[in-house]
């Protein structure tokens, strides 16, 4: 069955950098556009960075853009997501997510367990 | 734009009914939506799509007792028979022109 699994996430100092993993499995992952999705805690949801199923394209939220960089590796069926200059407010768990298409809408099918970043002096 | 309302939380009794809500923005009444289902301190799942004339396809076993439907701007999840393990936050979430929206979350209480 279809898993996503996060790692990478911790506690680091504001300025600092952090890199999470998201390992795939279940499924052809090089098929597949993937998301990072983060939830600051007590918050809701909030979309932070696609990449396309070959690493053509790739799309970050205003809040992160210029400050974290995914990308993937297809031959290891793994995503990363980049974090430099990290900021109090990045403080929240990470979540990878696949995305699909349904005509013209694009969601979110499988989702993993998340990871904590926690971002502190 | 895009911009996707719903109440911030609901409640019912165990084994009754609970229909919540998701409203989209003026001039996006035609758009399909998602709803996701996060437990306590859990990842969310995906429950199903939902499109603006009510069909709708779940995801990998999401149980008969969920269903949605659609009424102009508003996409709605009904839970039926309600369990214990449906105590959650639900979220809708819609995509446009490179924007993902999800909506607030309702907070979903079993009494």
């Amino acid at each position: 069955q279809v898993q996503l699994v996060e790692s990478g996430g911790g506690v680091v100092q504001p300025g600092r950098s952090l890199r999470l993993s998201c390992a795939a499995s279940g499924f052809t992952f090089s098929n597949y556009g993937m998301h990072w999705v983060r939830q600051a805690p007590g918050k809701g949801l909030e979309w932070v960075a696609v990449i396309w199923y070959d690493g053509s394209n790739k799309y970050y939220a205003d809040s992160v853009k210029g400050r974290f960089t995914i990308s993937r590796d297809n031959s290891k069926s793994t995503l990363y997501l980049q974090m430099n200059s990290l900021r109090a407010e990045d403080t929240a768990v990470y979540y990878c997510a696949r995305d699909k298409w349904f005509g013209e809408l694009l969601y979110f099918d499988y989702w993993g367990q998340g990871t904590l970043v926690t971002v502190s002096s | 734009q895009l911009v996707l309302t719903q109440s911030p939380s609901a409640s019912a009794s165990l084994g009754a009914s609970v229909k919540l809500t998701c409203t989209l923005s003026s001039g996006h009444s035609s758009y399909a939506i998602a709803w996701h289902q996060q437990q306590p301190e859990r990842g969310p799942r995906y429950l199903m799509r939902l499109n603006s004339d009510g069909s709708h396809s779940k995801g990998d076993g999401i149980p008969d007792r969920f269903s949605g439907s659609s009424s102009g701007a508003e996409r709605y999840l009904t839970i039926s028979s309600l369990q214990s393990e449906d105590e959650a936050d639900y979220y809708c979430q819609t995509w446009g022109t490179g924007i993902h929206v999800f909506g607030t979350g309702t907070k979903v209480t079993v009494l």
